[in-house]
């Protein structure tokens, strides 16, 4: 069993439509951390989070941390938002889990 | 800006060669990472490092080894490539020391490494 759980895998969604990804995990964490993959490979960090909620132009991280989930939002979506979207933990074991990524296309 | 500069964006090799993977960056991080990323599998650690000579295994360093000369580089090695190491090489590198909480991880573009 993965420590690190995302849903959907793969998602399809028109340009403005209102994006959701989830992420669950198995283990005590000190921080939760959302990461963008743009085709090519290069990863950017987009959210650290330990509590509460983030957000970042369209973008919106929230975690809850009694629920072991973190949810990562899109509103207005674009195009340019297509990538893979990586849900990673830093564990209180000092351990790094990664989630195996969603894969996101925005149609215009 | 922090930047992490992985040599390679593509590396093709034959199997039983020697193949240095080179990451450096430059904002003094203490912490290095490398990973390889496979299609289902997701990010899995090899190697880390929290110093300058100082390496530790993560979750799959069998066929792997790294060398951290310098506190800016570290270096994955494949002393034999085999064609199961075909994959997608991230090196990351992080601010604080491990026992510290706040960790953001920033990664250099990868290295697509091709075994045949």
């Amino acid at each position: 069993k993965n420590e690190v759980e995302q849903s959907p895998q793969n998602l399809t969604a028109q340009e403005g439509e209102f994006i959701t990804i989830n992420c669950s995990y198995s283990v005590g964490i000190s921080a939760l951390h959302w990461l963008q993959q743009h085709p090519g490979g290069g990863i950017v960090s987009l959210f650290m989070l330990s509590s509460g909620k983030k957000k970042h132009g369209r973008l919106i991280a929230t975690i809850n941390i009694q629920e072991k989930h973190s949810s990562l939002h899109i509103t207005a979506s674009h195009p340019r938002d297509s990538a893979v979207y990586i849900c990673a933990v830093h564990s209180t074991g000092n351990q790094f889990y990664f989630g195996t990524g969603t894969s996101l296309t925005v149609i215009p | 800006d922090v930047k992490v500069t992985q040599s390679s964006r593509y590396l093709v090799k034959r199997t039983g060669e020697k193949v240095f993977l080179e990451c450096v960056q430059d904002m003094d991080h203490e912490n290095m990472f490398w990973y390889r990323q496979d299609p289902g599998l997701g990010l899995r650690l090899i190697y880390f490092s929290y110093d300058v000579k100082m390496k530790e295994k993560g979750d799959i360093p069998e066929g792997y080894s790294v060398s951290r000369e310098k506190k800016e580089r570290f270096s994955l090695i494949l002393e034999s490539a085999s064609t199961n190491q075909t994959s997608m090489y991230l090196c990351a590198s992080s601010p604080t020391g491990l026992a510290g909480s706040k960790n953001i991880q920033y990664f250099g573009a990868g290295t697509r490494l091709s075994v045949l």
